[in-house]
């Protein structure tokens, strides 16, 4: 596909429940971020990864959440054990980015909404 | 800590009417700024994006500068429509990991 592309675009669950969310980057592109958007809330970054180092988790908000990125494509970002603070939007985006080089456009994926009930 | 501040929350305005929308951020030390728009429901749609050595950018009846040194930019949205109804996002990127800092965004509704 040309985008970024996410699934589900609707997941409701239960508190206590895991959840797996699912990013496609688009392809070639090495850098992918993870995002959250709270109602009322700004978009608040989750973690990201370049290439195959190491990702940066300095924006998980707990241990409940962890993030893989298998071959240097497809993500899943995994939530443990969900809490109703956990309802968001989840949004990822990829970019060419090179390490150590100018920025480029981050282009999104549409969301999964998760609700935790 | 970087934080990005969006001016107004929402604005409301009559079709064709010119309109700017502004940003402020705290850490002027930014790689690059990039507007945003964002429809209810949907994800984000990249607009325009500012290297930190840029002036401005334009793209047809948008225009967005960046004044780095006092941490400003503004969209400038000419001869506004209401397909031009969504929310705005500005979003720097300041750090080597490229992730974006965002402000809350302008709620922008143009009238017919």
């Amino acid at each position: 596909g040309a985008g970024v592309s996410q699934s589900p675009s609707n997941k409701v669950t239960e508190k206590g429940k895991d959840v797996e969310l699912r990013c496609d980057p688009i392809s070639g592109h090495t850098a992918l971020y993870w995002y959250r958007q709270s109602l009322g809330q700004g978009l608040e970054f989750l973690i990201y990864f370049q290439g195959n180092s190491a990702p940066d988790k300095s924006g998980l908000p707990s241990d409940r959440f962890s993030a893989e990125r298998t071959g240097g494509s497809v993500s899943t970002l995994t939530i443990q054990r969900t809490q109703q603070e956990d309802s968001a939007v989840y949004l990822c985006a990829s970019s060419s980015r090179l390490a150590g080089v100018l920025t480029d456009t981050q282009y999104f994926g549409p969301g999964t909404r998760l609700t935790v009930l | 800590k970087q934080e990005v501040t969006q001016i107004p929350a929402a604005l409301s305005v009559p079709e064709g009417e010119n309109l700017v929308l502004n940003c402020s951020f705290t850490d002027s030390a930014i790689y690059n700024l990039q507007w945003f728009r964002q429809d209810p429901g949907k994800g984000l749609t990249s607009l325009l994006l500012i290297q930190s050595s840029q002036r401005e950018q334009t793209s047809g009846r948008l225009n967005a500068s960046l004044d780095k040194s006092s941490g400003r930019s503004t969209l400038y949205i000419a001869a506004s429509q209401p397909g031009d109804s969504a929310t705005y996002l500005c979003a720097v990127d300041g750090g080597s990991q490229g992730n974006l800092i965002f402000g809350k965004g302008t709620k922008l509704s143009v009238k017919p």
